[in-house]
């Protein structure tokens, strides 16, 4: 079975600190994916990456950033988080085929 | 850019029934998939069923159906004979088969009553 993991399940930030959601894939897949979950708006994508040291920004980049320095993971960055990023982060991976897989998502609430 | 509507924020259902999840999507591309995941409460999100839009057949996956109207540009998900374990957000999404980036819907939420 493919896996997708995030670092934590919930996680509470204050405003102006830096955040890491971290993401790890054990399928060797070259897709990687961080999306926003907001009630009533579905999931809108943040970033992508499609081989490790590429990204691709997504809908909503601002106040965001990511790395990739091996295959299997793909970082999420908050640099200075605000209290408008409170949401929910779900991480996907997808290889050659149409299927992408999820994470169980980390709930962020910044204070 | 592609959009994809889910009309019905909330939809409920008695066990054993059926229903049905409107999706429709905007686009000008001929070649793209089309899929229904679920998200339970648990929240890890899974693939319920897919659609490759050159196919006319419409899929199927056990009491999972969809009904594919490319020209309407509609792609609704029917479940068959209702179950408890059915209850949970169900989302819409769309990929172009040359794009990375899949656009979902806003989601229905599915209650499932004993």
């Amino acid at each position: 079975d493919v896996k997708v993991t995030q670092s934590s399940r919930y996680l509470v930030k204050r405003t102006g600190e830096k955040v890491f959601l971290e993401c790890v894939q054990d399928m060797d897949h070259e897709n990687m994916f961080w999306y926003r979950q907001d009630p009533g708006l579905g999931l809108r994508l943040i970033y992508f990456s499609y081989d490790v040291k590429m990204k691709e920004k997504g809908d909503i980049p601002e106040g965001y950033s990511v790395s990739r320095e091996k295959k299997e993971r793909f970082s999420l960055i908050l640099e200075s988080a605000s209290t408008n990023q409170t949401s929910m982060y779900l991480c996907a991976s997808r290889g050659m085929g149409y299927e992408q897989y999820f994470g169980p998502g980390t709930r962020l609430t910044v204070t | 850019a592609q959009t994809v509507t889910q009309s019905q924020p909330e939809m409920s259902v008695q066990e054993a029934e059926t229903v049905t999840l409107s999706c429709t999507y905007d686009t000008s591309e001929s070649d793209y998939y089309l899929f229904w995941y679920k998200q339970p409460p648990s929240r890890q999100m899974i693939l319920v069923i897919r659609q490759e839009a050159y196919k006319q057949q419409n899929a199927t996956e056990n009491r999972f159906s969809v009904n594919f109207q490319k020209a309407a540009k509609s792609f609704s998900l029917k479940i068959s004979d209702s179950q408890l374990g059915d209850a949970a957000m169900y989302f819409c999404a769309y990929r172009n088969y040359f794009n990375n980036d899949m656009r979902f819907g806003a989601g229905t939420r599915l209650t499932v009553k004993p």
